[in-house]
């Protein structure tokens, strides 16, 4: 199972563009990224997914290299609802289908 | 409204007691889940069902059963055997088990005493 890196922690500015960053060097060929998001003392929420090429929807876009081991997801306009923690995780590939592995995050602040 | 709901929100029980955390959902989804989050962690995988009286056991099932009668319940039961019980369990339900989006409930404290 290919495993990601994320910082801890990453601080944003109300209204700038929040990027944040994941290592996923280990991943195989027919493996997701997905990203979520949890927000203190809630459930994660789903943001968004890709394979290969970029994505973007009406939260966020998904930047994923073109040797697939780095992504970054971005926020484009950062509000203050958007503090939260945000999981990069690749979906693991068995018998059993779409088990999601959930590592530590990245707590984004987004300050005023 | 579609969703999942999970109760109570918050429970308390003594050490060495069984306790039941109730998971429902009305999307009409085939796979559901449970999580296990300690402070400041990810999220476990404790078990999961792809179907109506099926499901098998995740990373950390040890200390844990679950049934699943029907589609839109999954019980999670806390049994005495679990050593470290106080936790935030998290409910999710996906179309199916290789569905793209996990919905989550939001999640019951247990604090046991």
């Amino acid at each position: 199972d290919a495993k990601t890196t994320q910082p801890p922690s990453m601080d944003c500015a109300e209204g700038r563009a929040a990027n944040l960053p994941c290592n996923h060097s280990t991943i195989s060929g027919n493996e997701y990224v997905y990203w979520y998001r949890q927000i203190h003392s809630q459930g994660p929420q789903y943001i968004i997914h890709g394979l290969k090429n970029n994505e973007t929807n009406e939260m966020a876009s998904l930047i994923i290299t073109e040797d697939r081991k780095s992504s970054t997801l971005i926020l484009p306009h950062a509000t203050l609802r958007d503090t939260a923690v945000y999981y990069c995780i690749v979906r693991v590939a068995s018998n059993a289908g779409n088990m999601l592995t959930f590592g530590g995050g990245t707590r984004l602040m987004v300050k005023p | 409204d579609g969703g999942i709901t999970q109760s109570p929100k918050y429970l308390f029980r003594k050490e060495g007691q069984n306790v039941t955390l109730s998971c429902e959902q009305n999307l009409n989804h085939d796979a559901m889940y449970w999580y296990r989050q300690d402070p400041g962690q990810g999220l476990r995988l404790i078990y999961y069902s792809q179907i109506v009286n099926d499901f098998q056991k995740g990373d950390i099932a040890e200390g844990y059963s679950v049934s699943r009668e029907k589609k839109e319940s999954f019980p999670l039961t806390v049994t005495s055997a679990q050593k470290n019980p106080t936790a935030f369990y998290l409910c999710a339900s996906s179309i199916s088990l290789r569905g793209n989006e996990q919905f989550f409930g939001p999640g019951t404290r247990l604090t046991v005493l």
